[in-house]
């Protein structure tokens, strides 16, 4: 059973626009949820990571927004650039398992410039 | 900074071969770990070793076994492998601070079986 259930599986912009991709999980357990970023040929990255403590988290053009009522949590990518193209990754993590990330299936974003 | 490297980057096997995946990581991390990632599933994890000494499965152990060799590494064996054994191997390894959380990951071994 997935644990972590990503959307769009693949996602078009423009260069300037704004990516949004979600995500969503069941178990009320995970307490950690980040997102990586992978571009081919090269293994993922840490992007941005949010806590559920916090309902938003910026870190330049990347956001999180995270909704625990609704079990659901966001990347906002702001003025989208060509260089942004990459499959992206949202995770989460149960605090008794460190490291044991549960992903979602992958977002390929194609930013036109 | 080297960070966690894999050897070898490309593998072609034939069912029933075995072959031995190396992975060694030169951030003094306790925790090191294997993910697979095949089209459109994303990364499940193999197995992981939370510290020198210790091993335990993960999603989709079948078919796999590793060994914890020493703090650095952490290697993955397929006995026999299978064509459904295809995909991206990834090694990641993660320190055991748990306000950090992040793994960091080697650029991957792409096996195929034929």
């Amino acid at each position: 059973q997935q644990q972590v259930k990503q959307s769009p599986q693949s996602l078009i912009v423009q260069k300037g626009g704004i990516s949004i991709i979600n995500c969503a999980y069941e178990n009320t357990a995970f307490d950690y949820f980040p997102w990586y970023q992978q571009f081919p040929g090269k293994g993922p990255a840490l992007l941005i990571a949010i806590r559920p403590d916090v309902s938003e988290k910026k870190e330049g053009r990347f956001t999180i927004s995270f909704n625990k009522s609704a079990k659901q949590f966001s990347l906002h990518i702001m003025d989208s650039q060509p260089g942004d193209s990459a499959t992206y990754f949202c995770a989460a993590d149960r605090g008794s398992t460190l490291g044991r990330l549960y992903f979602g299936r992958g977002t390929q974003l194609t930013v036109w410039p | 900074n080297a960070g966690v490297t894999q050897t070898p980057k490309f593998q072609v096997l034939k069912t029933g071969q075995s072959m031995t995946l190396q992975c060694a990581q030169d951030m003094n991390h306790n925790s090191m770990y294997w993910y697979r990632q095949d089209p459109g599933m994303g990364l499940r994890l193999i197995y992981y070793s939370a510290s020198e000494g210790t091993t335990d499965k993960g999603e989709v152990p079948n078919g796999y076994n590793v060994s914890r060799l020493n703090k650095r590494e952490f290697s993955l064996r397929l006995e026999s492998a299978a064509p459904s054994q295809t995909s991206v191997y990834f090694c990641a390894s993660s320190s055991q601070d748990r306000l950090a959380g992040e793994l960091f990951f080697g650029e991957g071994s792409r096996l195929t079986v034929l």
